[in-house]
């Protein structure tokens, strides 16, 4: 059953902690990428990965770091240097590099601080 | 001047009836669209992709493209209640792999 899995569903953050999304993906794919979306707002690019041991930002990776140490997954780490870290975060899947490559997602991480 | 715009505010339907969806784009040389579903508290789904210009079909689903005037449609034909959800627009710029999203809209069919 191939797919993109992310874990937890659910993640509370306290004050100055760090915290890691898991995402994997069965699907084969060679890129993957990291979305925020806020309430009423479109999703927001982090990082992306095009191919493993290279990521780069996105449109706003401050606070925020990654790894892609192998071709299924790639997590996103949250620090305690994002200051508005409460949002629901996506993790999606593309099959190569190729410019017109659809993009799929998973099912999200919601992150919540206390 | 936003990557992506979509119409603001919620759009109501009747059942059975036609949902109308519009967006626009500000980079001239994008060569791929995609229209995504997202239900309240889930992930966005892909309902349609189109790369030329003219009027794509998929079942109920119709999207079309005018890279002249800078915009992409969607149609949704006999509107259901399971319709209704956010549709979101996205476009990916000439010359790289990144996806710029709209805010969406908004869609209820009303039984």
């Amino acid at each position: 059953d191939g797919g993109i899995t992310q874990s937890p569903k659910y993640l509370f953050r306290k004050e100055g902690q760090n915290v890691t999304l898991s995402c994997e993906q069965n699907l084969n794919h060679d890129a993957m990428y990291w979305y925020r979306q806020d309430p009423g707002q479109g999703l927001r690019l982090i990082y992306y990965s095009q191919i493993v041991n290279d990521f780069q930002k996105g449109d706003i990776a401050e606070g925020y770091s990654v790894s892609r140490e192998k071709k299924e997954s790639f997590p996103l780490t949250v620090t305690s240097a994002q200051k508005n870290p409460t949002a629901f975060y996506l993790c999606a899947s593309s099959i190569g590099r190729a410019s017109g490559e659809t993009q799929y997602f998973g099912p999200g991480t919601r992150l919540l601080v206390l | 001047q936003k990557e992506v715009e979509q119409n603001s505010g919620p759009l109501s339907v009747p059942e059975g009836a036609i949902a109308s969806l519009n967006c626009t784009y500000s980079d001239r040389v994008s060569q791929s669209f995609f229209w995504y579903r997202q239900y309240s508290g889930k992930s966005p789904e892909l309902i349609m992709s189109i790369y030329s210009n003219g009027d794509k079909e998929d079942g109920r689903f119709t999207a079309q493209l005018n890279k002249a005037s800078q915009y992409v449609s969607l149609l949704i034909r006999d509107s259901q209640p399971s319709d209704s959800a956010t549709y979101l627009c996205a476009v990916r710029g000439g010359g790289n792999n990144r996806l710029a999203f709209g805010k969406g809209n908004q869609v209820v069919v009303i039984p």
